[in-house]
């Protein structure tokens, strides 16, 4: 089993719809949980972290981690063609600087 | 946010010859930086991670006499990728760490082995 396990896509929504991306992980100690957009040709770009369970809301972004399920969200809310990318989600330990293990990626396409 | 600058954004080179790209943390010292490759449609992998003043670790598979990494300075890292080949091409990506807090990604550099 891969330590995190993400839906490669792509996912195709009508631009205004509620976006859903998620990731599953296997090790527990997991502690700091990202989710990074990437445009196609560019380098990864945080949009959100979050530490330990719970939730954590910037503007339409909401990220939402689950740690008895070991399970991350990312929402989307109004989703514009802007928001068109591939978002990968990630995860690390304690420390911050530890290394960081990314998922697959979504591709995500917001059709005007 | 900080800024993380990576150069060159794209480069094409012949088969058999070495290739250096830069990593650049702008405006803080970076602890930690880490390299990554990242073939089409595929996650980031990473490849190694370097601390200022001593050797890089290299992940599992990735060939440390290949890839050579130098963290000479807490605001500079540079990947030589030496006598390059085709199977080489990839986007290659960096990021800087603060030390207990997030790290920070470079534009990325993608490399044409011709």
């Amino acid at each position: 089993q891969k330590e995190v396990e993400q839906d490669p896509g792509p996912l195709s929504v009508p631009e205004g719809a509620i976006v859903s991306l998620n990731c599953t992980y296997s090790n527990s100690a997991f502690q700091y949980f990202m989710w990074y957009r990437q445009y196609s040709r560019k380098g990864p770009e945080l949009l959100m972290y979050t530490y330990s369970s719970g939730n954590k809301e910037d503007g339409r972004f909401t990220a939402q981690v689950d740690k008895s399920s070991k399970y991350i969200s990312l929402f989307i809310r109004d989703s514009q063609p802007s928001d068109s990318a591939t978002y990968l989600c990630a995860m690390s330990g304690v420390n911050r600087d530890d290394k960081i293990i990314f998922g697959k990626g979504t591709r995500l396409h917001i059709l005007p | 946010g900080a800024v993380v600058s990576q150069h060159p954004s794209w480069v094409i080179c012949k088969s058999g010859t070495s290739v250096k790209i830069e990593c650049r943390s702008l405006d803080f010292q970076a602890t930690t930086m880490f390299w990554y490759r990242q073939f089409p449609k595929q996650s980031l992998m990473l490849m190694a991670t370097s601390n200022e003043g001593s050797k890089a670790t290299y992940e599992q598979g990735v060939e440390k006499d290949k890839f050579l990494i130098n963290h000479a300075s807490l605001t500079l890292s540079t990947l030589t990728v030496t006598s390059a080949h085709p199977e080489d091409s990839s986007f290659y990506i960096c990021s800087a760490a603060k030390g207990g807090t997030e790290a920070f990604f470079g534009q990325g550099t993608r490399l044409t082995v011709v």
